[in-house]
C-alpha cells in the first residue's frame, strides 16, 4: 500500500536556527513528489515538485531533495513568516490518475 | 478575481439539513477536485473531475454528491451528514496532462461542522 509519512509531527525554531523536515514514502513507483505550505485558515499552497532520486528545488529559504525513500525539506535560517504546516504527497505510477497520497504534515514554528 | 474561490467559509448544520458547498476557479484548468481536511489525519481525497466527468469516486458515502457543471464550477452537495463528517472541505483544481497531477491549487476551504 502506498504510503507517505512525515516527520516530526511538529517542530519548534528559533528565527535564523537551521533545520529539516523529513518526509518518508512507500510507493510501487514514483511518479511525482510535492511539497505545499499551508497557513492557518487557508488551502495548502504548492511549493516544489520532484520527479527523481537526487533532484533538488529551491525557494528562498527552502531547499527540497529527493531520494529513492525519502525527501528532505531544509529550511535556511527561517523566520518567523515561515511558521506554517508543511504538506508533503506523492502520486504513484499505476494507481488512479490525478491521485495524490498525502501526509499528515509537520507544524513548524519560528519564534523570533 | 484570480485562484480558486469557496463559499462558504464556514457552515454550521444539523444532520438532517441539506447544503451546497460551491467552488470556483479561475485559472483555465481542466481538473477539479474534492478533499476533506480532517484534524491529525491526512489530505483525503473524495471526488476527482476531469473535463467535466467524474473520473475518481473515492468511495465516498452517498451523502456527498458532487456536481461539475461546467470546467470552472464545482459543488458538494450534503444532506444527513453525520458529525463525524465535521471537517475542513477543500476545492483544487489543476491543469490534468494525460494523467500527471501537476500542481494543485486550493481554495480556503469550507470549514463545517455538523450537529
Amino acid at each position: 500500500e502506498d504510503q507517505v509519512t512525515q516527520s516530526p509531527e511538529a517542530l519548534r525554531l528559533q528565527e535564523g536556527e537551521s533545520s529539516s523536515l523529513n518526509c518518508s514514502y512507500t510507493v510501487s513507483g514514483l511518479r511525482g513528489l510535492f511539497w505545499y505550505r499551508q497557513d492557518p485558515g487557508k488551502g495548502p499552497e504548492f511549493l516544489f515538485t520532484l520527479y527523481s532520486a537526487g533532484e533538488e528545488k529551491e525557494k528562498e529559504r527552502l531547499k527540497a531533495t529527493l531520494t529513492k525513500k525519502e525527501s528532505f525539506l531544509h529550511i535556511t535560517a527561517p523566520k518567523p513568516e515561515d511558521s506554517a504546516t508543511y504538506l508533503c504527497a506523492v502520486q504513484a505510477y499505476g494507481g488512479a490518475t490525478n491521485k495524490l497520497i498525502f501526509g499528515t504534515g509537520t507544524l513548524l514554528a519560528v519564534q523570533p | 478575481e484570480t485562484g480558486v474561490t469557496q463559499t462558504p467559509r464556514h457552515l454550521v448544520m444539523g444532520m438532517t439539513n441539506k447544503k451546497s458547498l460551491k467552488c470556483e476557479q479561475h485559472l483555465g484548468h481542466n481538473a477539479m477536485y474534492w478533499y476533506k481536511q480532517s484534524a491529525k489525519k491526512p489530505l483525503e481525497l473524495m471526488f476527482v473531475y476531469s473535463l467535466e466527468e467524474r473520473v475518481e469516486n473515492n468511495s465516498v458515502p452517498s451523502r456527498f454528491s458532487p456536481e461539475c457543471p461546467n470546467s470552472s464550477h464545482l459543488f458538494l452537495h450534503l444532506h444527513t451528514l453525520q458529525p463525524e463528517d465535521s471537517a475542513l472541505y477543500l476545492c483544487a483544481s489543476s491543469q490534468d496532462q494525460k494523467g500527471a497531477n501537476e500542481k494543485l491549487f486550493f481554495g480556503s476551504g469550507t470549514q463545517l461542522s455538523v450537529l
